[in-house]
């Protein structure tokens, strides 16, 4: 069984530009999580899809910050326009059940913005 | 606020034993995970505990009190392949939302 995919594996932009992160969850799995951490942080929620549904979106920084699961597969995370401060290691995991399933994480994406 | 603490950093020598632990105070309780996450990888998943208790899974333990909003992760027969980042986290919901603690980075020695 694939694990969960992340792409890139590295991304590097300029202040200003716009970058877009993709996250191909275990088939099957309804639902999707996307998560950050910042250099010297924990790791922290930014939202959650329950098939193409955003269900919590609570942890999201602001609104540069848009993601989307159209037909409930495959998750986007755009930032636009990306600061400094969105620099880290963004994180997704997918689970078949809710709160008491294993969550399976992907290996992240690099995010540094200079 | 909701806090999850762990210790930063532990060394110990390997075929030891290093027990981690994790306190936590969140406005609600459905589970806590422990994962194992390597340098560049993605965090793995070793155990969860939502009853109090012992959970024993072969050189690793995860016990937790519920009543004392505390867990630890013991890791017996420590091996190089070992040495990482160990996350606990909490989720507060029925929907999975995963609270983590800033990790403890374990280094093991020859």
């Amino acid at each position: 069984e694939a694990g969960v995919t992340q792409f890139p594996s590295h991304s590097v932009i300029e202040k200003g530009q716009t970058v877009t992160l993709r996250c191909d969850p275990i088939s099957g799995h309804d639902n999707l999580y996307w998560y950050r951490r910042v250099m010297g942080k924990e790791i922290k929620f930014l939202l959650h899809f329950v098939k193409e549904s955003k269900q919590d979106e609570s942890g999201m920084p602001n609104n540069r910050f848009l993601a989307e699961r159209t037909g409930g597969t495959y998750s986007t995370l755009k930032v636009q326009p990306a600061e400094l401060e969105d620099s880290g290691v963004y994180f997704c995991a997918s689970s078949q059940s809710l709160a008491g399933d294993t969550q399976y994480f992907g290996p992240g994406t690099r995010l540094t913005v200079l | 606020g909701q806090n999850i603490d762990q210790p930063t950093e532990m060394t110990a020598t390997e075929g030891a034993i290093v027990q981690i632990n994790c306190t936590y105070q969140t406005s609600g309780f459905n589970g806590l995970f422990w994962y194992q996450q390597h340098a560049g990888e993605a965090p793995t998943f070793l155990s969860y505990n939502v009853l109090d208790g012992l959970e024993e899974k072969g050189r690793f333990s995860s016990f937790l009190s519920r009543s004392k909003g505390y867990s630890y992760l013991l890791l017996k027969e420590l091996q190089m392949k070992d040495s990482a980042s160990y996350l606990c986290a909490v989720t507060t919901d029925s929907w999975g939302k995963l609270q983590f603690g800033a990790g403890t980075q374990v280094v093991v020695t020859p």
